[in-house]
């Protein structure tokens, strides 16, 4: 079975300060994407990555793919209080149906002013 | 972008009735929709997969009979939660991936906040 460790559960900073999510499993995965979520809405895609050691930039936020694709972090610069959100990896395996995504637990953002 | 869209947004219904769950995809096609269920303060956990044409795919522990999925045309499925109980009320999330993007990627509805009473 594969499963995405994503840390940390919860995270509170103050506005301008930088944070790091990971997101870490035994299983390589085909490409990984990173959501936000907010409070009564469905997920909405940030990014998807697919190449082993790829980094892509989303303004503030810097998403990287392990070289193995067994993991990926989300980093934050300056922080907003506008980033404030659950914050959900999820990994695509091989095989299986099409599109089947493998769901970390989340990382609550919570930026204060 | 691509839009997915649920109805309703939020339902209260009483113990033992039916409630029915569409999810649109708006301006693509998909073959494939998937449902999630999240409770509070958790991430989403795949209940099915649903194929147009075809019989849903459930994951393991989901009762088939319970959450009945319908993939009736390459824009719509729909999720109808039966005989419904206070533990049934979750926020329900379907997606579908599209054609010609990235394999793996989905986009999300907006979910549907179930009550149970």
């Amino acid at each position: 079975t594969q499963l995405l460790e994503q840390s940390p559960q919860f995270l509170s900073i103050q506005e301008g300060e930088n944070l790091t999510v990971y997101c870490n499993s035994s299983s390589v995965f085909s490409s990984l994407q990173w959501y936000r979520q907010e409070p009564g809405e469905g997920p909405v895609l940030l990014v998807t990555v697919v190449t082993g050691g790829e980094v892509k930039k989303l303004k503030r936020l810097t998403f990287q793919f392990g070289d193995a694709r067994k993991d990926s972090s989300l980093h934050i610069t300056a922080a907003q209080p506008g980033d404030t959100g659950l914050y959900l990896c999820a990994g695509a395996g091989y095989g299986g149906s099409q599109g089947n995504l493998i769901f970390g637990k989340g990382t609550k953002l919570s930026v204060k002013p | 972008g691509a839009v997915v869209s649920q109805h309703p947004s939020w339902v209260i219904c009483k113990s033992g009735t039916s409630v029915k769950i569409e999810c649109r995809s708006l301006d693509f096609q998909a073959t494939t929709m998937f449902w999630y269920r999240q409770f509070p303060k958790q991430s989403l956990m795949l209940m099915a997969t649903s194929n147009e044409g075809s019989k849903a795919t459930y994951e393991q522990g989901v009762e088939k009979d319970k959450f009945l999925i319908n993939h009736a045309s390459l824009t719509l499925s729909t999720l109808t939660v039966t005989s419904a109980h206070p533990e049934d009320s979750s926020f329900y999330i379907c997606s579908a991936p599209r054609a010609g993007g990235l394999r793996d990627t989905q986009y999300f509805g907006p979910g549907t906040r179930l009550t149970v009473l």
